[in-house]
């Protein structure tokens, strides 16, 4: 199972919003809506921002969203602040008997 | 509060064999699916191994299977991962996490895992 596809980098300045995509195959993010989001802060473990592809856990702010459309899922963050400078992963469920694979993995920096 | 804290890493040389645990806390640990994901040094992360709440059903990553055993104990809320002939390639971060509706909810601090000569 091939990771899924997302750039290495994205940025954008304070207030402004940023966009990650995250390309996989119709066996996986096509196949399922189960796409989730994880933030990682440098030496933290990760942290589960969305999951089902737009459903956000109690205490994510509002200003993380995300879609799918097709075999791309992508994370959105409004608003942006300095506390979201962090590597994003997605992930995505793939119903195979290696059931779940993640993104490459993109750094957001607010810049 | 959700708590998972795992133990177990170190530094092993290549072929020798470690055992991870991931003590959980704060729901109900039999009734949880429950994960081991780890990340190499300055890398992304990689989905390892799951197991359902019972222990009946798991699944392991292409790069452990025949080597790495996941299992439970539900009577401890203990979650175990045994890893065999380990691979420099095995170095890393072992993260053990909370599964349900197929998202990783909730994380431990990890466990750093070292396999070198």
């Amino acid at each position: 199972q091939s990771a899924l596809t997302q750039p290495p980098s994205a940025s954008g300045s304070p207030g402004q919003s940023v966009t990650i995509s995250c390309t996989g195959t119709s066996s996986d993010v096509g196949a399922y809506n189960y796409v989730s989001w994880y933030q990682q802060h440098p030496g933290k473990a990760p942290k589960l921002m969305i999951y089902e592809v737009s459903k956000r856990p109690s205490g994510v702010p509002d200003r993380f969203s995300g879609s799918k459309s097709g075999n791309t899922a992508s994370l959105t963050v409004s608003g942006l602040q300095a506390e979201d400078e962090a590597d994003y992963y997605c992930n995505s469920y793939t119903g195979s008997n290696n059931p779940y694979v993640f993104g490459t993995g993109t750094k957001v920096t607010v810049l | 509060e959700v708590q998972l804290l795992e133990s177990g890493g170190g530094l092993v040389q290549p072929g020798e064999s470690l055992r991870l645990s991931c003590a959980a806390s704060g729901f109900t640990f039999s009734s949880s699916a429950m994960s081991w994901v780890r990340q190499a040094p300055g890398k992304g992360l990689e989905w390892v191994s799951v197991i359902s709440g019972s222990g009946i059903i798991t699944y392991y990553a292409d790069s452990v299977k025949g080597r790495f055993t996941i299992s439970r104990d539900n009577s401890k809320s203990t979650l175990y991962l045994q890893m065999n002939s380990l691979r420099a390639e095995d170095t890393g971060i072992y993260y053990c996490a909370r599964t349900e509706a197929y998202a990783f909810h909730h994380w431990g601090q990890g466990t750093l895992v070292t396999v070198s000569s």
